[in-house]
């Protein structure tokens, strides 16, 4: 019961930027979308999350349209180590007070040189 | 800074075996979560605990329980293993069960083969 939609694979040039969208067209008014990044067979990693406002760390920036049904993650300066499946994720609350987090087939970023 | 240690890494079972995965956190996370990922697919939740003496039902559940022995354990068991229980399984901590608060630490994984 994934809450979101990406496509399976994309391609990216390294040094260019790569944009990643994301559909959430259900999206409640108080859930955020994050996003992840599993390189190989490693554990998924953390990269930003949003509500509402677009945002910005050190890895990626998130882009939000105002209605919230879709998202952007954008990596500025995509290198050969950004390739990896990046998840999209909408957080679903659950009855005992808590969130779970569902994965859905994510998206498979090639950068190639 | 051990964050999500799992045990073991790699385990091979036969068909009816029983074991059990072990996860430990050390960053004071309430909730804990068990996923399995097969090869070149996404990761699918199994069981998951809010927060401590709680544990619920996440999307593939059958064949396996779970125990939250206390705020710091997660553990995951295999009863009667079965081949299609051949995969890598992660564990995985939040801090608290809010709608901000879902940054997921994930453990190295755990691979398993049930022949």
């Amino acid at each position: 019961d994934a809450k979101t939609t990406q496509p399976p694979s994309m391609d990216c040039a390294e040094g260019r930027a790569a944009n990643l969208p994301c559909n959430h067209s259900t999206i409640s008014g108080n859930e955020y979308v994050y996003w992840y990044r599993q390189i190989h067979s490693q554990g998924p990693q953390y990269i930003i999350h949003g509500l509402k406002n677009n945002e910005t760390n050190e890895m990626a920036s998130l882009i939000i349209t105002e209605d919230r049904k879709s998202s952007t993650l954008i990596l500025p300066h995509a290198t050969l180590r950004d390739t990896a499946v990046y998840y999209c994720i909408v957080r679903v609350a659950v009855g005992t007070g808590g969130f779970k987090t569902i994965f859905g087939a994510g998206t498979r970023l090639f950068v190639k040189a | 800074n051990a964050g999500v240690t799992q045990t073991p890494k790699f385990q091979v079972l036969k068909t009816g075996q029983s074991m059990t995965l072990q996860c430990a956190q050390d960053m004071n996370h309430n909730s804990m979560y068990w996923y399995r990922q097969d090869p070149g697919m996404g990761l699918r939740l199994i069981y998951y605990s809010a927060s401590e003496g709680t544990t619920d039902k996440g999307e593939v559940p059958n064949g396996y329980n779970v125990s939250r022995l206390n705020k710091r354990e997660f553990s995951l068991r295999l009863e009667s293993a079965a081949p299609s229980q051949t995969s890598v399984y992660f564990c995985a901590s939040s801090e608290r069960a809010g709608a901000n608060t879902g940054e997921l630490f994930f453990g190295e994984g755990s691979r398993l083969t049930v022949l």
